[in-house]
Parts: C-alpha cells; sequence; structure tokens
C-alpha cells in the first residue's frame, strides 16, 4: 500500500510570488492534515480535514494560505502571495476516520516526507 | 491546552550506550502521547504511542517509553544505541479534547548524534 505523497519536494520561488503544494493521502483515509515546521522551530498544526470539510482551520497563519481538498482525496496548499517567513517544511499527514466523540481510539497519522519550501 | 517541552536540542551518545530523550508534557484531558523519528529525507514515522493503557510503551526499533503522570513526563530510551537511529526524534500530544480534531502538538524535537 503506498503511503503519504507530497508533490514537489522542494520547491525555490521569489517572493510575491504562487506556490501550491499536493499531498495525497493514503486510499481510504479520511483524516488528512497539514502541518509545517519553519526553521529552529517546532512542527505546527496548519489544518485538518475529514473527507472534503475543513474541520480546523486555526493554525493556518493568514489569508495568503488556502487549503483545498476537493472529492475527499488530495489536497492542496496555496501561498498567494508568497513571504519571505513562509519558508519551512510543509508535511501532509492523514489518519483513518474516527467516530466524534470516541476518545477511547486513536487512529495513527502517517506523514508524507514532506515539501521544503524556499522564499527568496 | 496542550503543549510539550523537549529538553535537549542535540543529544550526542557512543555507539551502545544508553539513548535517554527527554519529553515533559502539559494536557487538560488524560493525554494520548507520541514519539515519532524522522530520518533524513523521510517523513515523520511513528516510534511508539501511549493511549491510556500500559504506562511503558514499547515501540520498534527496540525503543520504549514510559508514561509518568505525577511528572508529566513521557521519556523516550533504548538500551543500547546503534549508528542508525541517528536522527530527529519528536514527542507529541495528541488534542482529543472538546475540538476532538486529533491534530498533534509537538515538541521542539531532538537530534540524535550516535558516535562510533
Amino acid at each position: 500500500e503506498a503511503g503519504v505523497t507530497q508533490f514537489p519536494s522542494h520547491s525555490v520561488i521569489e517572493k510575491g510570488q504562487t506556490v501550491t503544494l499536493r499531498c495525497d493521502p493514503i486510499s481510504g483515509h479520511d483524516n488528512l492534515y497539514w502541518y509545517r515546521r519553519v526553521m529552529g522551530k517546532e512542527i505546527k498544526f496548519l489544518l485538518h480535514f475529514v473527507k472534503e470539510s475543513k474541520q480546523d482551520e486555526s493554525g493556518m497563519p493568514n489569508n495568503r494560505f488556502l487549503a483545498e481538498r476537493t472529492g475527499g482525496t488530495y489536497s492542496t496548499l496555496k501561498v498567494q502571495p508568497a513571504e519571505l517567513e513562509d519558508s519551512g517544511v510543509y508535511f501532509c499527514a492523514s489518519s483513518q476516520f474516527r467516530l466524534a466523540g470516541d476518545l477511547t481510539s486513536y487512529n495513527e497519522q502517517f506523514f508524507g516526507p514532506g515539501t521544503r519550501l524556499t522564499v527568496l | 491546552a496542550q503543549s510539550v517541552t523537549q529538553l535537549g536540542s542535540h543529544v550526542s551518545v557512543s555507539e551502545g550506550a544508553l539513548v535517554l530523550l527527554r519529553c515533559n508534557y502539559s494536557s487538560s484531558v488524560p493525554p494520548y502521547l507520541f514519539w515519532y523519528v524522522q530520518y533524513p529525507n523521510q517523513g515523520l514515522q511513528l516510534l511508539l504511542k501511549y493511549t491510556s493503557a500500559a504506562t511503558l510503551v514499547k515501540g520498534i526499533n527496540g525503543f520504549e517509553a514510559e508514561f509518568k503522570k505525577s511528572e508529566t513526563s513521557f521519556h523516550l530510551t533504548k538500551p543500547s544505541a546503534h549508528m542508525s537511529d541517528a536522527a530527529e526524534y519528536f514527542c507529541a500530544v495528541s488534542d482529543h479534547g472538546s475540538s476532538n480534531t486529533g491534530k498533534l502538538i509537538f515538541g521542539q524535537g531532538t537530534t540524535l548524534q550516535v558516535k562510533p
């Protein structure tokens, strides 16, 4: 079974340009998460999809970031326009669905290799 | 709100020596705790997890961690380090409270160096 894949693996863009990152979760995983690690800092949550719906986007830095998951399969994260502080590694993770309110189970999050974004 | 603190951004041990990576957490609900490892140019891989069952959790590659509620700790250990253990290790707590998103809150990461 294929794991979580992300494209591209690296992206170098100029400030003000647009970049779109893509994540393909494991087939059948309803939960999809985006995280980001800025150099020297911890990995931080950006947002969470359940199928095609945004469950939690409390970690999105600002309105220059737009995430979509049309059809509940792959997801894209667009940064427009990119700023220097957007540089970092963007991780995607997926997990199976867990019933709301079910605190007795946990579905492991499987991570992709990340996309390293450099904004010059 | 949950938070995680990893003590020591870099840890260096000799091959064959004990590995101890420290993690302390803060959580308003009974925590779910995890250790992930990231090898160079790879994604994060789950080493082990604590989800309110046994307090001593065994993971892959000979690692284990002990949940100590009184100390709010979840330190990662391995009796004998191998060169292949050199990687970055992340402790994380799951946000499974009222929001129930399951998002992970990570510590700052600890880079483990293993010397021959």
